[in-house]
């Protein structure tokens, strides 16, 4: 069965700490797609990133980076230097089979 | 280039009455999806259209919603007639190629049904 665990139902810090949001799936398939996506207080879901199975390099894009391990079915998140801007529920999600399989969010609370 | 466009924004209603949700995916989008966010649930998805035909409509979750696609750059989502526990927010979402490809959505419709 396919399925996406975001362990971390809530988290909080200090502004300028680094984050790192967990994501860990679940799936026999060899051929799939993992995403994350934020979603501010303000409401609209925003794509951030997409990563196929067959590429397991990280990725970094300014604050943000990525780190995908196939060998514990993990497509981690972290804000490095994070902002009061970063807060937001931040979603992972699992492309399979004409399905998207969506795990439950962590809310990422940045305190000034 | 326009993201997903859905209208209205916000819809309050009464229970009984017939609520019409619109959205405009992003041109050449091929695929297209209605979702439904509460904070109870969580986001579910409603249905799921490829080259304007349903393809999982699983997810509707009873007659009183239907959906329709009569073009590539159009789709509409009712219920009649709607139920407080219809009140969510409500977000379309269009994708280039599904799966492989992100899903890019609307701003949302949040609906209140009194």
């Amino acid at each position: 069965a396919q399925k996406v665990t975001q362990a971390q139902t809530e988290i909080s810090v200090v502004e300028k700490e680094d984050v790192t949001l967990d994501c860990v799936y679940e799936t026999r398939d060899t051929t799939y797609y993992l995403f994350w996506y934020k979603q501010p207080p303000s409401g609209e879901l925003v794509f951030l990133i997409r990563r196929n199975s067959f590429d397991e390099q990280n990725e970094i894009s300014g604050r943000y980076s990525w780190n995908f391990q196939k060998s514990t079915s993990s497509f981690n998140f972290t804000i490095t230097a994070s902002q009061v801007v970063d807060s937001a529920v931040y979603f992972c999600a699992l492309s399979i089979n004409y399905q998207l399989i969506w795990g439950a969010g962590t809310k990422l609370i940045i305190k000034p | 280039d326009a993201g997903v466009i859905q209208s209205p924004r916000h819809e309050v209603t009464e229970m009984g009455q017939e609520v019409t949700l619109r959205c405009k995916p992003i041109s050449g989008h091929n695929s297209l999806f209605w979702y439904r966010q509460t904070m109870m649930r969580g986001l579910e998805l409603l249905i799921y259209f490829n080259n304007n035909v349903p393809i999982d409509d699983s997810g509707m979750p009873e007659d009183r919603f239907s959906a329709k696609m009569p073009n590539a750059s159009f789709s509409t989502l009712k219920i009649q007639p709607s139920e407080p526990r219809d009140s969510a927010v409500y977000f379309c979402a269009s994708s280039l190629i599904f799966p492989q490809g992100a899903l890019h959505f609307g701003n949302g419709t949040r609906l209140t049904v009194t």
